[in-house]
């Protein structure tokens, strides 16, 4: 099956600090990724949406300056925290869709980050 | 605008007994429904989905869901509990090429 690999799986940082979090499809291409985050026993939200060679689309209260996404190949989108803050602790995930299945919106999922932030 | 409910936070069932986990959906135009499930501090990983195929739907691990559109309904069963089934379960429900809309997740105990 169609695998997401989501590196880190696990950082800790200081406040301030700005942390890169990589999404890669490593058996097919992906013209559009998604980021969610997820707190404590709660949902996933989602943040944004990622297309390759263009701005991505955030949703409403999510800060684009804060919340730096790049989807500069159909393998790879990267998610930047920037001047993390404590506040920003939590479990990232993102997903890929299959630029061959778009219709069915099927999504393939990475393992996640745990972001901490002294 | 698309929504899901997952009715029940929590779930517990014995070894062996019936899986039942509700999810209702509101959508106005056909949608396409899936079923993850998250183990602890991982992603999640689709057990199965339904895209305007069959109705009823089978997927990994045994369980299957099926289509009811007259009670807006995509419920996620399985025969028989296995402990290596206790984790979270989400209901998502999409057009098409949009993103996904998650349900709030249940969680499912398995007891021996």
């Amino acid at each position: 099956g169609a695998v997401v690999s989501q590196h880190p799986s696990r950082v800790i940082c200081k406040s301030g600090t700005s942390v890169k979090i990589e999404c890669r499809s490593l058996d097919f291409q992906a013209t559009t990724m998604f980021w969610y985050r997820q707190f404590p026993k709660q949902s996933l939200m989602l943040m944004a949406t990622s297309n390759e060679g263009s701005k991505a689309t955030y949703e409403q209260g999510v800060e684009k300056d804060k919340f730096l996404i790049n989807h500069a190949s159909l393998t790879l989108s990267t998610l930047t925290v920037t001047s993390a803050h404590p506040e920003d602790s939590s479990f990232y995930i993102c997903s890929a869709r299959d630029a061959m299945d778009r219709a069915k919106n099927i999504q393939y999922f990475g393992a996640g980050t745990r972001l901490s932030v002294l | 605008a698309q929504s899901v409910t997952q009715l029940g936070s929590h779930v517990s069932v014995s070894e062996g007994a019936l899986v039942l986990l509700r999810c209702n959906y509101s959508s106005s135009v056909p949608p396409y429904l899936f079923w993850y499930v998250q183990y602890p501090n991982q992603g999640l990983q689709l057990l199965l989905k339904y895209t305007s195929a069959a109705t009823l739907v089978k997927g990994i691990n045994g369980f299957e869901a099926e289509f009811k559109k007259s009670e807006t309904s995509f419920h996620l069963t399985k025969p028989s509990a296995h402990m290596s089934d206790a984790a979270e379960y989400f209901c998502a429900v999409s057009r098409a090429g949009t993103a996904l809309i998650f349900g709030k997740g249940t969680t499912l105990s398995v007891s021996s």
